[in-house]
């Protein structure tokens, strides 16, 4: 099956600093990628779709310069967390869907902690 | 809107026994397609099954198999002889397309199989 792979893992930072995640696709292209934020004992809630090439599509509500999205290549995504605080605490996980294929396959996860 | 309910938020189970998981979804789409979603305490999204809307026959994987009920927009997961290893979070979720980013992720079910 196709591999989605994300890293960091878990990630502490101070307030303010600013956290990049990345979200690579091993064995397929990707042209697009999404990127979603899990609260605690909730679903997945969708932040952004990431397409290569060009800007993201946000959903609404989601601040576009906090949450900044690269997708330079067709197998790497980056989510930036910008001037983190801790209301950005949060488990966010990417996802890529390959080519015709209507399965998502997900990354394991960034458990972020904004002291 | 394309929604999707899961009126279960948690259910328990005895090892060897079978469990029902609910979902109910609202689309207008003709051509979509239906998932379910596990999510163990490692947190990281597995594929368990999934159904295409055109085909009538009901997917089964393993233990794993699905009613698609489409007039009635109902989609329910069976699990068949529960193990430890089901214990998670379930997750029903739709999409519209083949290469639409459209999925829809329900609140889920936490199931936790007991010894």
């Amino acid at each position: 099956g196709a591999v989605v792979s994300q890293h960091p893992s878990w990630v502490i930072c101070k307030s303010g600093t600013s956290v990049k995640i990345e979200c690579r696709s091993l064995d397929f292209q990707a042209t697009t990628m999404f990127w979603y934020r899990q609260f605690p004992k909730q679903s997945l809630m969708l932040m952004a779709t990431s397409n290569e090439g060009s800007k993201a599509t946000y959903e609404q509500g989601v601040e576009k310069d906090k949450f900044l999205i690269n997708h330079a290549s067709l197998t790497l995504s980056t989510l930036t967390v910008t001037s983190a605080h801790p209301e950005d605490s949060s488990f966010y996980i990417c996802s890529a869907t390959p080519v015709a294929n209507e399965k998502l396959f997900f990354g394991s996860g960034t458990q972020l902690s904004v002291l | 809107a394309q929604t999707v309910t899961q009126s279960q938020p948690e259910m328990s189970v005895q090892e060897a026994e079978t469990v029902t998981l609910s979902c109910t979804y609202d689309t207008s789409e003709n051509n979509y397609y239906l998932f379910w979603y596990k999510q163990p305490p490692s947190r990281q999204m597995i594929l368990v099954i999934r159904q295409e809307a055109y085909k009538q026959q009901n997917a089964t994987e393993n233990r794993f198999s699905v009613n698609f009920q489409k007039a009635a927009k109902s989609f329910s997961l069976k699990i068949s002889d529960s193990q430890l290893g089901d214990t998670a979070m379930y997750f029903c979720a739709s999409k519209y397309d083949n290469y639409g980013q459209n999925f829809v992720f329900g609140p889920g079910t936490r199931l936790s199989v007991l010894p």
